[in-house]
C-alpha cells in the first residue's frame, strides 16, 4: 500500500476560526475520502474527495462547512470552517489503491475547539 | 446507508485469553474488512475476505466471512496487552465507492 501522511496531526482552534487538514499520498491512488470519527464513535464519511472537480458530500455534510479539494491523484484538503465546539473530532482522510476493496487510512487529525 | 452491527461494543479480558467479535449486515457483501484503531492513529486494515466461507489467519487474528454473506467474525488468539484498542468491520459498496463502518469493538487486555 502506498504511504500516507495527513497533517496537523492535531490542533486547537477558537471557535469561528477555520483549519486546513492535508492529505498526501506518495503515488497516485483512484479515489480519496473524508471520513469524521467523533469521541467514542464510529467513522462518517464526509466525502468523496474527486480530482478535477466537485467532492461528493454524504448526507449532513455540505460544501460551505467541508470545503474540499483535489487537485491531483496525490494530495487532497479538507477545511473545516467556522468552527464549533461541535467540530471537535478526528479527522481521518482514506484512499483506495488499485486493487478498490481495501481502504486505507492516514493517522488522522485531532481536532479540538474551544 | 447500510447497517452494520457490531458486538460486542466492549470487551475486559485477561492476558492470554481468545477474543472473538461479530459483525452482521443487513444486506448481502462481497467484502469484507477487518481493522484495528489505535488511540491517536488511523484504522489499519488487519484482513480482507472476499468469499462466503473464506477463513482467512493473520497472525493471532483468524477472519471468517459467513455462509450467508450477511456475518463475518474475527477471533483473537492468546490475547496479549497490545492487542488493546478498537476493532472495526466494514464492506464496500458494489462500486466501491464509499465504505461503511461498523460501531467498533472496543478491547482491553490486563496483563
Amino acid at each position: 500500500s502506498a504511504v500516507i501522511s495527513q497533517k496537523p496531526s492535531r490542533d486547537i482552534c477558537q471557535r469561528g476560526t477555520s483549519l486546513t487538514i492535508q492529505c498526501q499520498v506518495d503515488s497516485q491512488v483512484t479515489m480519496m475520502f473524508w471520513y469524521r470519527q467523533q469521541p467514542g464513535q464510529s467513522l462518517t464519511l464526509i466525502a468523496t474527495a474527486n480530482q478535477g472537480s466537485e467532492a461528493t458530500y454524504e448526507s449532513g455534510f455540505v460544501i460551505d462547512k467541508f470545503p474540499i479539494s483535489r487537485p491531483n491523484l496525490t494530495f487532497s484538503t479538507l477545511t473545516v470552517s467556522n468552527m464549533s465546539p461541535e467540530d471537535s473530532s478526528i479527522y481521518l482522510c482514506s484512499y483506495t489503491g488499485i486493487a478498490s476493496e481495501k481502504l486505507f487510512f492516514g493517522s488522522g487529525t485531532q481536532l479540538s475547539v474551544l | 446507508g447500510q447497517q452494520l452491527n457490531q458486538s460486542p461494543q466492549s470487551m475486559f479480558i485477561q492476558e492470554g485469553e481468545d477474543v472473538s467479535m461479530n459483525c452482521t449486515s443487513s444486506s448481502i457483501f462481497n467484502t469484507w474488512l477487518w481493522y484495528k484503531q489505535e488511540p491517536g492513529e488511523g484504522p489499519v486494515l488487519l484482513i480482507a475476505l472476499y468469499k462466503a466461507g473464506e477463513l482467512t489467519s493473520n497472525g493471532r487474528l483468524t477472519a471468517q466471512f459467513g455462509i450467508t454473506r450477511k456475518d463475518s467474525f474475527l477471533n483473537i488468539s492468546a490475547s496479549i496487552p497490545s492487542d488493546v484498542g478498537i476493532y472495526f468491520c466494514a464492506e464496500p459498496s458494489y462500486n466501491f465507492n464509499k465504505f461503511y463502518f461498523g460501531s467498533g469493538t472496543k478491547l482491553n487486555v490486563k496483563p
